[in-house]
Formats: C-alpha cells, sequence, structure tokens
C-alpha cells in the first residue's frame, strides 16, 4: 500500500510570507504527527491530528497552526515566515499513537 | 519536560560491531524507539522496546533498562550502507514520539 506523502517536496518563501504543507497519510491511518527537522534541534514535535482533532501540541507559537480533514489528510500552515523556519518538515503517520510512526519524505522548506 | 541524550557522532569499521547508547530522563515513560534516516531520507522504523531486556531482529538489536532510563542499539556486521543517523525516541504517556538529536554513524572501510 502507498506510504505518507508529502507535498511538495521543496519550498522556497520569502520572510513574512506564508506557507502551507500537505501530508497524506497511509490509509487506515488516523493519526497525523507534524516534525520540524533542523541540524542542530533534532526533530522537534509540532502537533498532533486524530480524527479531525488536534490532539496534542507542541512548543511551538501561532504562527504554525494544523488542521486534519474528513479523509485523515493533513495540512500544516506557517504564518508570517522567519529565516529561522527554514528546516524540513516531517509528517509521521500511525494507525494510533501507541503504533509505529511511518515517515513521510518531508518538505524541505527555505525561508530567504 | 523530557530530556534524551545520545552520542552526536560515532565511526565504526565495516564488518565490526557497533553499540549506539541512549538515556532518557521522562515521566510516564510508554516505550522506546529506534529510528534510521539516511541524509536527505525519511526516517524509517527500526525497533521499540517497552520491557526490560533485548530484542532482536536481524543484524540489529535493542536493549532497554526502565529503571536506569537507557537503551542502546546494537548494530552487527557492520555495511557501508549502514551510514546514517539514528534517532532514539521516547513515548510519554500518550503523546507522540519526543525524539533524541540523533546519533551518526559512519562506517568506514
Amino acid at each position: 500500500k502507498a506510504g505518507v506523502t508529502q507535498t511538495p517536496r521543496y519550498l522556497i518563501k520569502t520572510r513574512g510570507q506564508q506557507v502551507t504543507l500537505s501530508c497524506s497519510p497511509i490509509s487506515g491511518h488516523r493519526s497525523v504527527s507534524w516534525y520540524q527537522q533542523t541540524p542542530g534541534q533534532g526533530l522537534q514535535f509540532l502537533f498532533e491530528y486524530f480524527s479531525e482533532t488536534q490532539r496534542n501540541k507542541g512548543n511551538f507559537p501561532g504562527r504554525f497552526s494544523g488542521r486534519q480533514f474528513s479523509n485523515s489528510r493533513s495540512e500544516m500552515n506557517v504564518s508570517t515566515l522567519e529565516l529561522g523556519d527554514s528546516a524540513l518538515y516531517l509528517c509521521a503517520s500511525s494507525a494510533d499513537l501507541d503504533t509505529e510512526a511511518f515517515f513521510g519524505q518531508g518538505t524541505r522548506l527555505t525561508v530567504v | 519536560g523530557q530530556n534524551i541524550d545520545q552520542p552526536t557522532e560515532m565511526t565504526a569499521t565495516e564488518g565490526a560491531i557497533v553499540q549506539i547508547n541512549c538515556t532518557y530522563q521522562t515521566s510516564g515513560f510508554n516505550g522506546l524507539f529506534w529510528y534510521q534516516q539516511h541524509a536527505g531520507e525519511a526516517p524509517t522504523f527500526l525497533s521499540y522496546n517497552v520491557l526490560d531486556g533485548l530484542e532482536e531482529k536481524g543484524r540489529f538489536s535493542s536493549f532497554l533498562s526502565r529503571s536506569k532510563g537507557y537503551s542502546y542499539l546494537l548494530l552487527k556486521e557492520l555495511q557501508m550502507k549502514d551510514s546514517a543517523s539514528y534517532l532514539c525516541a521516547v513515548r510519554v504517556g500518550n503523546t507522540p514520539l519526543v525524539f533524541g538529536k540523533g546519533t551518526r554513524l559512519s562506517v568506514i572501510a
């Protein structure tokens, strides 16, 4: 079956702009988690959605938001982009939190 | 909060055995995961430990001691393709995984 799909793979944006990233989980998976990965900080948890509800949220400013649709696809949005938002954004899907998480290839965001 | 520590970098020789350690300080521990991540690729699942002891899966094994807040990933018969980052992640209660910063392993001939 198809894996986790993230689009786009690469993105270049200017400071102050906003961006929307998309994640399609594995069919049947209802939990989608988002992580930011940078060389200095590793993977940092952003938020997790389950059945269209945000269940958990990491320590990121309100500029970072997300949502999940009824088909379990998820989007995350970053408004008023800053240079420090440049990172690899990874999406992970799982049947639920107590099962293995599968990662997508990520979206590489560069803010200039 | 949670604190997860693992070495930043390690180097080992092809054919050898390497042990990557991970220590954690959490409350409400509910499992430890190891992931492998090649440069530019997504992390892929290697192992899961929730009870004390050793889990073996082919060339890879993972050990957990909950009382010591300690885990290790053991890689045997190292191959060049094992050069990657290895991520230790802890689940606390019913929350998503908290990751360490990863250990970059270089396998040399």
